[in-house]
């Protein structure tokens, strides 16, 4: 089976401005969650889907949204652009109930550069 | 608040010698229990798991063990190698379903 695949790989944004990234994750899996990761914090829960339904969201203001398709893909979108939004974002995806039980599989990551 | 605490931040060791890392939980519903090695450059991969059933888990050089009592499981890698170099990640279930992981433990394996 083909990896969980994230897109773009490489994004440079200005404050103010908007970014959607997307998560493709592996066939059959319905569980897909967003992490933000910087240096020194670790990886920051930002939301979980599951059968296109946001099963819960990490403490994010509410600038950080996201949505699932019907085929599992995700994506996340992120308003309004702050410098502190330079990170590497890390999607990753679960079989079963999801990632409270299951294996997470992480994509590559889209690093975010806000200028 | 809910909260995994990971110890060390940072950890080094001669090769061949063991390394030890320990994480703390808050949420006692908690019953799985996963580290993630992530490599310089590279994603977090799944290394080994358990769940709130066992107290103890061994694959090759790696072992995890759990005590549910004090709410704490710890990573032993034993025969420790170059290879080992990375950064490892604890992470256990808060409630509503939340994943929550430690803020990782970079490994340093001196020759």
């Amino acid at each position: 089976k083909a990896g969980v695949t994230q897109t773009p790989r490489y994004l440079i944004k200005t404050r103010g401005q908007q970014v959607t990234l997307s998560c493709s994750p592996i066939s059959g899996h319905r569980s897909v969650s967003w992490y933000q990761q910087t240096p020194g914090q670790g990886l920051q829960f930002l939301f979980e889907y599951f059968s296109e339904t946001q099963r819960n969201k990490g403490n994010f203001p509410g600038r950080f949204s996201g949505r699932q398709f019907s085929n599992s893909r995700s994506e996340m979108n992120v308003s309004t652009l702050e410098l502190g939004d330079s990170a590497l974002y890390l999607c990753a995806s679960s079989s079963g109930q999801g990632a409270r039980t299951d294996t997470q599989y992480f994509g590559p990551g889209t690093r975010l550069t806000v200028l | 608040g809910e909260n995994v605490e990971q110890h060390p931040s940072t950890l080094s060791v001669q090769e061949g010698d063991s390394a030890v890392i320990k994480c703390t939980y808050s949420d006692s519903a908690s019953n799985y229990f996963p580290w993630y090695k992530q490599e310089l450059g590279k994603r977090p991969q799944l290394i080994i798991d358990i769940r709130s059933n066992v107290g103890e888990k061994k694959d090759q050089r790696i072992a995890v063990t759990l005590n549910k009592t004090a709410k704490h499981f710890s990573l032993h890698i034993t025969e420790t190698q170059p290879e080992d170099s990375a950064v490892y990640f604890c992470a256990a279930p808060g409630r509503d379903d939340k994943i929550i992981f430690g803020k990782g433990t970079r490994l340093h394996i001196l020759p």
